[in-house]
């Protein structure tokens, strides 16, 4: 069954502190993965796509990894600040016919004075 | 350029009762989704409309219909509401449907209470 699955569920940490939001996905075949950024009351807004061959891909202070071989991947943000404080959304397309897209529940990030 | 723009924000419903959320795209963007939110859950795919004139079920269409009205407009229709119905839903467009790495534009989420 496709899943993806996020950890930790939320996560507090004070403001310019960095931190790593985890990603497993269980998705084949797999065309690409993506993080989505969810303020709240807003709907998702896209931070990176990275396909099987890209390693690493960065916007701004939000850098994401991604290890094929071991179907994971992780959001790193650097310096954090308030304004980064919302849930962040992995998200696997299938590459199939369908092009489904298989979305994680979500890591609550909440960033404090 | 409003992107992706939903109406209503805010709904309550009784149970039986229909209505329609609207979803507009600016951005002429052949694809169209509307999507449901639940606690705890990751988004779920309600239907989608690859392009103008055909629309298709996705993951959990049963309770609801659609229609894509033209090329900007795609709505989404509660024909009798019920409690497991109560969500936030959320429209999105893109400009390619079978492109792997297309981007998704979502709108700012419609919640809807069924009481």
């Amino acid at each position: 069954k496709n899943q993806v699955e996020q950890s930790p569920q939320s996560l507090i940490i004070l403001e310019g502190k960095n931190c790593t939001l985890q990603c497993n996905y269980t998705v084949s075949p797999f065309s690409n993965l993506r993080w989505y950024k969810q303020d709240t009351g807003r709907g998702p807004v896209s931070l990176t796509i990275m396909t099987f061959s890209e390693n690493t891909k960065s916007n701004g202070r939000y850098t994401a990894t991604l290890d094929a071989d071991t179907k994971q991947s992780s959001l790193h943000i650097t310096a954090s600040q308030l304004s980064d404080s919302a849930s962040y959304i992995c998200v696997v397309r299938v590459m199939d016919s369908s092009y489904k897209l298989i979305f994680g529940s979500g890591t609550r990030l909440l960033v404090r004075p | 350029n409003a992107g992706v723009t939903q109406t209503p924000k805010f709904q309550v419903l009784k149970t039986g009762q229909s209505m329609t959320l609207q979803c507009a795209q600016d951005m002429n963007h052949n694809s169209m989704y509307w999507y449901r939110q639940d606690p705890g859950m990751g988004l779920r795919l309600i239907y989608y409309s690859a392009s103008e004139g055909t629309t298709d079920k996705g993951e959990v269409p049963n309770g609801y219909n659609v229609s894509r009205l033209n090329k900007r407009e795609f709505s989404l229709r509660l024909e009798s509401a019920a409690p497991s119905q109560t969500s936030v839903y959320f429209c999105a467009s893109s400009d390619r449907d079978r492109v792997p790495g297309n981007t998704i534009y979502f709108g700012e989420g419609s919640w809807l209470t069924v009481v």
